[in-house]
């Protein structure tokens, strides 16, 4: 089972709301990832959790806030969105830092 | 910095037609090079893993390739449900901490019947 899952699937927001986006994997991986994606564009790294802890930030503004609450668990906590920041985010995990990391299928985000 | 260039950026066959796709790389060490197939409105679906020069994976009509400036995905007669943009990643030392993928703008594949 290489099953990654994501709520919601799909995200409406104002620019004054919080919100918090969720994915879970039960694969027991100790690397997860956030990526975030806009139309015919690649996926861009966001974040990385390897083994519970943050490793890497690229350099993501302060709205989007990450958390590992457990191993099995990631959250994505926005707040204040831009327009601009419309996309399909997409987590992912993979059993180790540096092997082959498996996508859930997604939540389409977008700011009004 | 790591970069990934694919080629071409669209591609359209008719079933039954074989042919290449290429990802180039420049990477400071190469950890993993990896493949992946995206359908529209979904997370990309996990294809292949390379790690070194030589190394040769397959899975049905798909077989990839890797040399130590690019990698191949060739598609041998292809029907309309390998549609898809395939995406080429790679994942380079960084000095020892976690890294996310470095992703090609992929090739956006059609398959005509």
């Amino acid at each position: 089972d290489t099953e990654v899952t994501q709520t919601p699937k799909h995200l409406v927001m104002g620019m004054t709301n919080k919100k918090s986006l969720k994915c879970e994997q039960h694969m027991g991986h100790r690397a997860m990832y956030w990526y975030k994606q806009k139309a015919k564009k690649p996926p861009e790294l966001m974040f990385v959790y390897s083994y519970e802890k943050l490793s890497i930030n690229e350099s993501v503004p302060s709205r989007f806030s990450p958390e590992c609450p457990n191993s099995s668990l990631l959250n994505l906590h926005l707040h204040a969105l831009q327009p601009e920041d419309s996309a399909l985010y997409l987590c992912a995990s993979s059993q180790d830092p540096f092997l082959e990391q498996y996508f859930g299928p997604g939540t389409r985000l977008t700011v009004t | 910095e790591d970069q990934v260039t694919q080629s071409p950026e669209a591609l359209r066959l008719q079933e039954g037609e074989s042919s290449s796709l290429n990802c180039s790389y420049t990477v400071s060490g190469l950890r993993g090079l990896f493949w992946y197939r995206q359908d529209p409105g979904k997370g990309p679906e996990f294809l292949f893993t390379l790690y070194s020069a030589g190394e040769e994976k397959e899975k049905e009509r798909l077989k990839a390739t890797l040399t130590k400036k690019e990698s191949f995905l060739h598609i041998t007669a292809p029907k309309p449900e390998d549609s898809a943009t395939y995406l080429c990643a790679v994942q380079g030392y960084s000095g020892g901490g976690a890294d996310g993928l470095t992703f090609g703008k992929g090739t956006h594949l059609i398959i005509q019947p």
